[in-house]
């Protein structure tokens, strides 16, 4: 299984600032996952991304909005950028293992005041 | 277009009883489907995992069921104690990278 670690654990941010959320995971992966979890709802995949290529945002999101880095094979940024209360979510890291089993890191809940 | 529904939305049983939660999904072309589990404002920790040829999977107090030709898991929880608690989500990969959620069982175990 994977390890993923994911910092800040949960913030506070004003309205029209940016957060970067990082992911670390202990073994190196192809692809890395962001998804977003608005309270109360399931999760939606915000985009996937590959180490040395571009993100791929699904539906609805744009890069914009949440730029994403893949500088290597262990590690991944999200930009929430020009926050707005509609941000408020859990934002959630994850990356697909042996036999495409899906492990999801520990969640940074952000607070958009 | 694959859709995961998951009944009932919310559960509330006394310690020691045995449960079923339930999943169906629309489209039978599956890769695997998971269960997991989702405490308050955590991440998700993966609970059981089966392949489209397996049947079940067991660990510990859980058992997982699948049928891929009717749609519909199941996840029972044998003995349940107030630790088990928590919000149970179903996720299907239906053959690609990307794999959808259910909306969630949210379970409380009253002592």
């Amino acid at each position: 299984s994977a390890v993923i670690s994911q910092k800040p654990s949960r913030d506070i941010c004003q309205r029209g600032t940016s957060l970067t959320i990082q992911c670390q995971v202990d073994s190196q992966v192809t692809m890395m996952f962001w998804y977003r979890q608005q309270p109360g709802q399931s999760l939606t995949l915000i985009a996937t991304a590959n180490q040395g290529s571009e993100a791929t945002y699904e539906s609805g999101f744009v890069i914009d909005k949440f730029p994403i880095s893949r500088p290597n094979l262990t590690f991944s940024t999200l930009t929430v950028s020009n926050m707005s209360p509609e941000d408020s979510s859990i934002y959630l890291c994850s990356v697909g293992g042996a036999r495409y089993e899906q492990y999801f890191g520990p969640g940074t809940r952000l607070t958009v005041t | 277009k694959q859709e995961v529904t998951q009944i009932p939305a919310a559960l509330s049983v006394p310690e020691g009883e045995n449960l079923v939660l339930n999943c169906s999904f629309t489209d039978s072309a599956i890769y695997n489907l998971q269960w997991f589990r989702q405490d308050p404002g955590k991440g998700l920790t993966s609970l059981l995992l089966i392949q489209s040829s397996q049947r079940e999977q067991t660990s510990g107090r859980l058992n997982a069921s699948l049928d891929k030709s009717s749609g519909r898991s199941t996840l029972y929880i044998a003995a349940s104690q107030p630790g088990d608690s928590a919000t149970y989500l179903c996720a299907v990969r239906p053959g690609d990278d990307k794999i959808i959620f259910g909306k969630g069982t949210r379970l409380h175990i009253l002592p």
